[in-house]
């Protein structure tokens, strides 16, 4: 069955300080990846997606991910955080050239200190 | 407006009765998403829709979960004698359909948050 394993729950840093969530999905055919941020009090909003070509995708406020094939990871960046990038952050997965459902990982809370 | 709108925003019921729940999406969106995101199972996808094919109903939780789009527009998810397991904020999306990279980006709205006593 189709899964997405966000590795941290719950992060807490520093401003400045370099950020990387993991993400790791389970399907045995060709996906599209995404990852959404839930700012406090606000709805969801894409960050970034990867759907071919260049592994290395860049986001909107500094975000970029990298997609590993060979290990089945899409994992988030940001090389120095600030504290509005406190928020909730959400890996996703679809099949590719489907406009079905996503599947989402569990979320990791993050949250900067100032 | 230009966003996935949905109300109410929040709805407070009793266990046991019916509850509507709407949603605008983008125009010109043509697939429509619902899901649901609560404290212990995280966002789960409930039902899409995309133009005038059956819909994939394959996430719903029970059949006392249902959900209609009229006029491949607006979409209502109508949760039946509601449970307090039901208790969660329902959120919708709409998604352009096509090939390439533009498309099959969901823009999800606010979701309505549904507490039943």
């Amino acid at each position: 069955a189709q899964s997405v394993s966000q590795h941290n729950h719950h992060v807490i840093l520093s401003e400045a300080a370099s950020l990387e969530l993991g993400c790791n999905y389970s399907y045995g055919g060709t996906v599209n990846l995404f990852w959404y941020v839930q700012y406090p009090g606000q709805h969801l909003q894409l960050l970034l997606k990867y759907f071919s070509g260049d592994p290395l995708v860049k986001g909107i406020k500094g975000f970029e991910a990298e997609f590993i094939k060979s290990k089945f990871s899409f994992n988030l960046r940001k090389p120095s955080v600030q504290w509005s990038d406190t928020a909730e952050y959400f890996c996703a997965v679809t099949p590719q050239n489907s406009w079905g459902k996503l599947q989402f990982g569990a979320g990791t809370q993050v949250v900067v200190t100032p | 407006g230009a966003g996935v709108s949905q109300s109410p925003s929040n709805k407070v019921t009793e266990k046991g009765k019916d509850v509507e729940l709407r949603c605008d999406p983008i125009s010109g969106h043509t697939a429509l998403y619902w899901y649901r995101q609560s404290l212990g199972q995280g966002l789960e996808f409930l039902i899409y829709f995309q133009g005038n094919s059956a819909p994939d109903k394959s996430g719903l939780p029970s059949d006392r979960f249902s959900a209609e789009r009229t006029g491949g527009s607006v979409s209502t998810l109508t949760i039946q004698r509601t449970q307090q397991e039901d208790s969660a904020v329902y959120l919708c999306a709409s998604s352009q359909t096509g090939a390439g990279a533009s498309y099959n980006e969901q823009f999800f709205g606010p979701g309505t948050r549904l507490t039943v006593l």
